[in-house]
C-alpha cells in the first residue's frame, strides 16, 4: 500500500516560536494533501486542503496566517505553525490522495508548546 | 455541513464478547469508510462501503452500509485485546469531493 511519512513525529517548542511539519508521500504522487488536527480523546478535524502548486484551502475557523501550508511538489507538503502558543498543542495528521483513490494517512506529529 | 455521529462514544468489554458500533447521519453519503486509530498513530483504513445495503466482512469484523446510505455499523465478533483502539467512520464532505468528514469516534477497550 501507499506510504505517507511525517517528520518530526513529535516536537516540543517554546511559546512564540514557529514549527514546521513535513508530510511526504513516499511511493506515489499525491495530487492533494490534507492536514488534520486531533485533540486528546477527540476525532480528526480537517484544517486545510492543499494542492500542488496552488494555495491551500482552509476550513472555516482555521487561521491561514497562523497555519501556513506549502505544497511544493507532488510528494511534499509542509505545515508551519507560526508563533505557536500552548493552545496549539495537538496531534497533527496529514493525508495524501490521488483523484479516484483513497486517502493515505501519515503517522502524525505530536506538537507540545510550552 | 454533513455530520457523522458515532455511538457509543466509549465501550469497554471483556475479551470474547461481541459488539456493534454505529455511525449515523441525517445526510446521504456516496460512501463511508471505517478507520481504526491507535494512540500516537494515524488512522488506518479498514473498509470502504459504497452501495446501500452493502455488507462487507473482514475476518471478525462485519461492516454494513444502510439502505439509505445515511448510516453504517461495525460489528466485531469475539473481540480480542488487539481490537482496542479508536474507531472512526468517515465520508466525503460532499458528493464527489475528496475531503473527508470524520465521525465523532468510538473508543473501544477490550479487557483480557
Amino acid at each position: 500500500g501507499a506510504v505517507v511519512s511525517q517528520h518530526p513525529s513529535w516536537v516540543i517548542c517554546k511559546s512564540g516560536t514557529s514549527v514546521k511539519i513535513e508530510c511526504r508521500s513516499l511511493d506515489f504522487q499525491a495530487t492533494t494533501m490534507f492536514w488534520y488536527r486531533q485533540f486528546p480523546k477527540q476525532s480528526l478535524m480537517l484544517m486545510a486542503t492543499s494542492n500542488e502548486g496552488s494555495k491551500a484551502t482552509y476550513e472555516q475557523g482555521v487561521e491561514k496566517d497562523k497555519f501556513l501550508i506549502n505544497h511544493a511538489s507532488l510528494t511534499l507538503s509542509t505545515l508551519t505553525v507560526t508563533s505557536a502558543h500552548p493552545e496549539d498543542s495537538s496531534f497533527y495528521i496529514c493525508s495524501a490522495g490521488r483523484a479516484g483513490y483513497e486517502q493515505y494517512f501519515g503517522p502524525g506529529t505530536r506538537l507540545t508548546v510550552t | 455541513t454533513q455530520l457523522l455521529e458515532q455511538s457509543p462514544q466509549f465501550l469497554s468489554i471483556q475479551e470474547g464478547e461481541n459488539l456493534t458500533v454505529y455511525c449515523n447521519s441525517s445526510s446521504v453519503f456516496s460512501s463511508l469508510q471505517w478507520y481504526r486509530q491507535e494512540p500516537g498513530e494515524g488512522p488506518v483504513l479498514l473498509v470502504t462501503v459504497v452501495t446501500g445495503g452493502e455488507v462487507k466482512k473482514l475476518k471478525r469484523l462485519t461492516f454494513q452500509f444502510g439502505d439509505a446510505r445515511k448510516d453504517s455499523s461495525l460489528h466485531i465478533t469475539a473481540a480480542q485485546p488487539g481490537d482496542t483502539g479508536l474507531y472512526l467512520c468517515a465520508g466525503p464532505a460532499n458528493f464527489g469531493n475528496e475531503k473527508l468528514t470524520f465521525g465523532t469516534g468510538t473508543r473501544l477497550t477490550i479487557i483480557p
